[in-house]
């Protein structure tokens, strides 16, 4: 696997399940990052995680719930959604260092909550 | 807090040449990236400007002007494969990225 891989990329859930989104990459950065993207709406930031600690919860509800278990990993946990949570999840990485700031995106787990 | 704006859509012919405005309003601010996504697609990073002036990497060049608060995204010899939206997005401390709403680009034979 290279770059920046996500599962499942599809996942219908009723509002009581309970679910996780999972994130690896295998580029060896030191940051990740969570986002959903909405249709019709920018690309929302939801959580960072840098060097494995989180740096930035972008007042995300609590039904959502990161996990950083090591540089490569990243998971988002999900409980009790709501139908406006029905999005695009996208993980992405980066490294801290250099001229250059680009993030790597993942392709992505369409989210639908019924 | 942070905000970008930029137009929509935009159609053009094969060929021909688009530019993409991005005005932003931010606290913080450490540079402007842009980046490509493709209808079903993953977003691609294009170009990052931290300073003044114009970078070129083959067909796309990306501008910055802090002064005014203002970048744009130049899209040069036009293809079809072109064809996708492009946002524009806010570098800010602690790795923070905030995006704009995406341009979505038509390209017509």
């Amino acid at each position: 696997e290279t770059g920046v891989t996500q599962t499942p990329r599809h996942l219908v859930m009723g509002m009581t399940n309970k679910k996780s989104l999972k994130c690896e990459q295998h580029l060896g950065h030191n940051a990740m990052y969570w986002y959903k993207q909405s249709a019709k709406k920018p690309l929302e930031l939801m959580f960072v995680y840098s060097l494995e600690e989180r740096v930035e919860n972008n007042s995300v509800p609590s039904r959502f719930s990161p996990e950083c278990p090591n540089s490569s990993h990243l998971f988002l946990h999900l409980h009790t959604l709501q139908p406006e949570d029905s999005a695009l999840y996208l993980c992405a990485s980066s490294q801290d260092s250099g001229p250059i700031y680009e993030q790597y995106f993942g392709p992505g787990t369409r989210l639908t909550v019924t | 807090g942070q905000s970008l704006e930029q137009p929509s859509e935009v159609t053009a012919v094969e060929g021909a040449i688009v530019q993409i405005n991005c005005t932003y309003q931010t606290s913080g601010f450490y540079g402007l990236s842009w980046y490509q996504q493709h209808d079903g697609g993953a977003p691609t990073f294009l170009s990052y400007n931290a300073l003044d002036g114009l970078e070129e990497t083959g067909r796309f060049s990306s501008f910055l002007s802090r002064s005014d608060s203002y970048g744009y995204l130049l899209l040069q010899e036009l293809q079809m494969k072109d064809s996708a939206s492009y946002f524009c997005a806010s570098k800010a401390a602690g790795n923070k990225l905030t995006f704009g709403g995406g341009t979505r680009v038509l390209v017509k034979p």
